[in-house]
């Protein structure tokens, strides 16, 4: 069970949009449509932001979006805002386990 | 509103247990899935175990000959062993609610807790 594949950093200027990759396998990302991501602020704890793929719970707000294409799924923020300066994690379903991915840090311009 | 809060020894020693434990409160435990999650320092999330009163226990492949979950229905509370521990286990550990059949996502999370590992 290897961690899933995201880019180390990305940026953007506010009210640009970003997308984070996450690059798993056919084992997990490809196979199932269980794609979540987290937001981390520094010193905090992870913040639930969207479930099975492209779904976003109550209370995200709507910039925020997913996909998947076969065994890579993204993230993208729309109109960039300073708060939205975090790291990033993926994490998928892989049968009987789930697995993160390494992280990504969003840095708003 | 469901809140976790993990709790245990900020320092265990190289080949010792360590013992952490994971009070829920604002729901029952019961009927619930529950994972332990952690993150070394500037590193990336790694998923742990997942434990369930009524359902399977699920154990990072990686980490499943180290590793006990349980809990404590009467205390509302979740319970996670690692045994063998060396530097490498040293990091912050996180109880989440989640993940099972068809909610395939950890929320709400504790604020973690700093286990460091050393002499």
């Amino acid at each position: 069970q290897s961690a899933l594949t995201q880019p180390r950093s990305v940026s953007g200027s506010p009210g640009q949009s970003v997308t984070i990759s996450c690059t798993g396998t056919s084992s997990d990302v490809g196979n199932y449509n269980y794609v979540s991501w987290y937001q981390q602020h520094p010193g905090k704890a992870p913040k639930f932001m969207i479930y099975d793929v492209t779904e976003r719970p109550s209370g995200v707000p709507d910039r925020f979006s997913g996909s998947k294409s076969g065994n890579t799924a993204s993230l993208t923020i729309s109109g960039l805002q300073a708060e939205d300066e975090a790291d990033y994690y993926c994490c998928s379903y892989a049968g009987s386990s789930w697995v993160f991915g390494g992280g990504t840090k969003l840095t708003v311009l | 509103q469901v809140q976790l809060q993990e709790s245990g020894p900020g320092l265990v020693k190289p080949s010792e247990t360590l013992s952490l434990t994971c009070t829920v409160s604002g729901g029952s435990i019961s009927s619930q899935y529950w994972s332990w999650i952690r993150q070394p320092a500037g590193k990336g999330l790694e998923w742990i175990g997942r434990f369930s009163t009524t359902g399977n226990t699920y154990y990072n492949p990686s980490l499943k000959s180290r590793v006990t979950m349980s809990v404590d229905t009467s205390k509302n509370q979740l319970f996670l062993k690692l045994s063998s521990v060396t530097a490498a286990d040293t990091a912050v550990y996180y109880c989440a609610r989640g993940a099972q059949a068809v909610r395939h996502w950890f929320d709400p999370w504790g604020h973690g807790t700093l286990v460091t590992v050393s002499s």
